[in-house]
């Protein structure tokens, strides 16, 4: 059965700090993994998707990367901000045979203090 | 505007009572997904549509239906509301040219009394 893990469940950082927010998944069959955002009582935003054929991507100051051996995914937000502020998404997506699954991580709630 | 679109926004109802929630995208995508999120227990797949005559059920299906009226648009259906559906609900498109990226729509927040 396919599942996706994300650890911690909430984060507290200080203005500045680099860090580092994981996802977990089974089964390395991966055809693609995407990074959201979520603002309190709104919809997600997307912030990279990475096939299964990439290593990372990178948008700002946001890297994403993908190893499927191992089964993990990490996101990289570099001199956090208070406006980075959200809960954290990862979900990984499987097309196996024709069926299709599309599993979430129940999120890292991340607050950046001022 | 928006690209996703979701009406209603908020919805209260009673159990045993019809409802529909609609879903409008206006990104040319030919597939769409229906989702609804519970606290702790992150967001899980009800239904999705790869294009208008292809309706696939999800991980969490029973309890509703869908219909898909045109590439655009998607709605999900609760026959018969139960409280334990009570939850956000949201819609989401992607296109399998644009490599599988999902954009979702704001949400529905339905409480079935």
């Amino acid at each position: 059965k396919q599942e996706v893990t994300q650890i911690p469940a909430a984060l507290s950082v200080p203005e500045g700090e680099n860090l580092v927010l994981n996802c977990s998944f089974t089964d390395s069959a991966i055809y693609n993994l995407q990074w959201f955002r979520q603002d309190p009582g709104k919809g997600l935003t997307s912030l990279l998707l990475i096939q299964s054929s990439q290593r990372e991507q990178t948008s700002g100051r946001l890297n994403a990367s993908l190893d499927k051996s191992s089964g993990r995914s990490t996101l990289y937000i570099a001199a956090s901000q208070p406006g980075d502020s959200a809960t954290y998404l990862c979900a990984a997506h499987w097309d196996t045979s024709g069926t299709y699954k599309y599993i979430f991580g129940t999120g890292t709630r991340l607050k950046v203090l001022a | 505007d928006a690209d996703v679109t979701q009406t209603p926004r908020n919805r209260i109802t009673k159990t045993g009572k019809r409802i529909m929630l609609e879903c409008s995208q206006t990104k040319g995508h030919d597939r769409m997904y229906w989702y609804r999120q519970d606290p702790g227990l992150g967001l899980r797949l009800i239904y999705y549509s790869f294009d208008v005559k292809d309706i696939n059920k999800g991980e969490i299906s029973d309890g509703y239906s869908v219909s898909r009226q045109a590439q655009a648009k998607f709605s999900l259906s609760l026959e018969s509301a139960i409280p334990n559906q009570t939850a956000l609900y949201f819609c989401a498109t992607s296109s399998f040219a644009g490599g599988g990226t999902q954009y979702f729509g704001p949400g529905t927040r339905l409480t079935v009394l």
